[in-house]
């Protein structure tokens, strides 16, 4: 059974660099089977979709936010990171990992989400 | 950028009866429509999937139908641990894009 698990910092300053760890359990990142992606939920609100990323290393990025986002993975972790740079109260949000487990037509639903981290940008 | 739009904000009803809750996409989606309920404190759980596809050990009483820019979430029979916020998300174009959710709360 697939587990997704996000990490970081809870707290992040205005104008830093909010850096998320999402560690799969289960399943490996490089698998064309899975895709792989970053939502969040500012507190008493609704989904953002932020961006995903391939087995490949093709990544797709919200618009509203590319300039910001960069997506990665690490394949000898198992591990997919998210780093939003120039963080403003706005960002604030409850961030998820997310996956579709079984990919095979290229269309990005998510059936299995991580437990979900609060991100506070605040001085 | 697709909007998706859903209504209404909240629904009041009673356990026992039906729910029917409506988003409605900016432009055609095709059926690539997928519905999430989320309970306060958790993250979202796939319910549908192909506008009408029930995700791996949803309940029979959830159904889902529409095709195109509008869709359908019909709960038969609500049971308690149905009340939640349901959200749609479509998947057809990038970026994609959810709703902004319907409150499902106990009449």
């Amino acid at each position: 059974q697939m587990q997704l698990q996000e990490s970081g910092p809870g707290l992040v300053k205005p104008s830093e660099t909010l850096s998320l760890t999402c560690t799969v359990s289960g399943g490996s990142i490089s698998s064309s089977t899975y895709y792989w992606g970053w939502i969040r939920q500012p507190p008493g609100k609704g989904l953002e979709w932020i961006g995903s990323i391939y087995y490949n290393g093709n990544t797709y990025y919200n618009p509203s936010l590319n300039s910001r986002v960069t997506i990665s993975a690490d394949t000898s972790k198992n591990q997919f990171s998210l780093k939003l740079s120039s963080v403003t109260a706005a960002d604030t949000a409850v961030y998820f990992c997310a996956v579709r487990s079984d990919g095979y037509n290229f269309l990005w639903y998510f059936d299995l989400w991580g437990r979900g981290t609060l991100v506070t940008v605040s001085s | 950028e697709i909007v998706m739009t859903q209504s209404p904000a909240t629904l009041s009803v009673s356990p026992g009866e039906r729910a029917t809750l409506s988003c409605r996409a900016s432009q055609s989606v095709s059926s690539n429509l997928a519905w999430y309920q989320q309970k306060p404190g958790q993250a979202p759980r796939l319910l549908m999937y192909g506008a009408s596809t029930r995700a791996t050990g949803i309940p029979a009483r959830f159904s889902g139908s529409g095709s195109g820019p509008e869709f359908t979430l019909t709960i038969s029979s609500l049971q308690s641990e149905d009340f939640a916020v349901y959200y749609c998300q479509q998947y057809n174009n990038w970026p994609i894009t959810f709703g902004q959710g319907t409150r499902l709360e106990i009449k």
